[in-house]
């Protein structure tokens, strides 16, 4: 079974331009997550999708949005890029059972620099 | 509102030692507790999962522990290897949602 798998892996723009990150969930599964890593702040939670519903929602300023296709696989899109949007993106995937035995996978994450 | 630490942030020891790491949080009506590593520029490889009712759970060298009354968890690794060098995560989970929180990571670096 394919992992999470997110695309680019790298990337590199400019202040003020926006920028759209893909993640493929593995196959089956119906939640998507994305995260926020900083050397400052550690992981931090962005937002979770779920049957194309935005289910949850982090600490972060509207410039970032997200959403969910019919085929689970998600975006997340920042606009007018700032310096301290550079950071790691990890999107993870899961069953989305609610349950204790919920499992979150991620995937290998976007490296976003910006200048 | 959920807060995670982890305390040291980094760690050195020689090959062969067995070693611990710590995790606590503050809120302990949580779901579950997951641990994962961090290899440099990647993404993160789930270790162990322990659910709320569980008090520990075992994969190779690894064993995690859960004390959710008093808010810790611990990392157990058996007989340290260069290879387990990583930085090393928890986070959980405390509502139906997905979301996890996580603390900021231990470094740890197993020297030859």
């Amino acid at each position: 079974k394919a992992g999470v798998t997110q695309t680019p892996r790298y990337l590199i723009k400019t202040r003020g331009q926006q920028v759209t990150l893909s993640c493929s969930p593995i196959s089956g599964h119906r939640s998507v997550s994305w995260y926020q890593q900083t050397p400052g702040q550690g992981l931090q939670f962005l937002f979770e999708y779920f049957s194309e519903t935005q289910r949850n929602k982090g600490n972060f300023p509207g410039r970032f949005s997200g959403r969910q296709f019919s085929n689970s696989r998600s975006e997340m899109n920042v606009s007018t890029l700032e310096l301290g949007d550079s950071a790691l993106y990890l999107c993870a995937s899961s069953l989305a059972t609610s349950g204790v035995k919920e499992t979150q996978y991620f995937g290998p994450g976007t490296r976003l620099l910006v200048l | 509102k959920q807060e995670v630490t982890q305390i040291p942030a980094a760690l050195s020891v020689p090959e062969g030692e067995n070693l611990v790491l710590n995790c606590s949080f503050t809120d302990s009506a949580i779901y579950n507790l997951q641990w994962f590593r961090q290899d440099p520029g990647k993404g993160l490889t789930s270790l162990l999962l322990i659910q709320s009712s569980q008090r520990e759970q075992t994969s190779g060298r690894l064993n995690a522990s859960l004390d959710k009354s008093s808010g810790r968890s611990t990392l157990y690794i058996a007989a340290s290897q260069p290879g387990d060098s990583a930085t090393y995560l928890c986070a959980v989970k405390t509502g139906a949602n997905s979301k996890l929180t996580f603390g900021k990571g231990i470094t740890l670096s197993v020297r030859p």
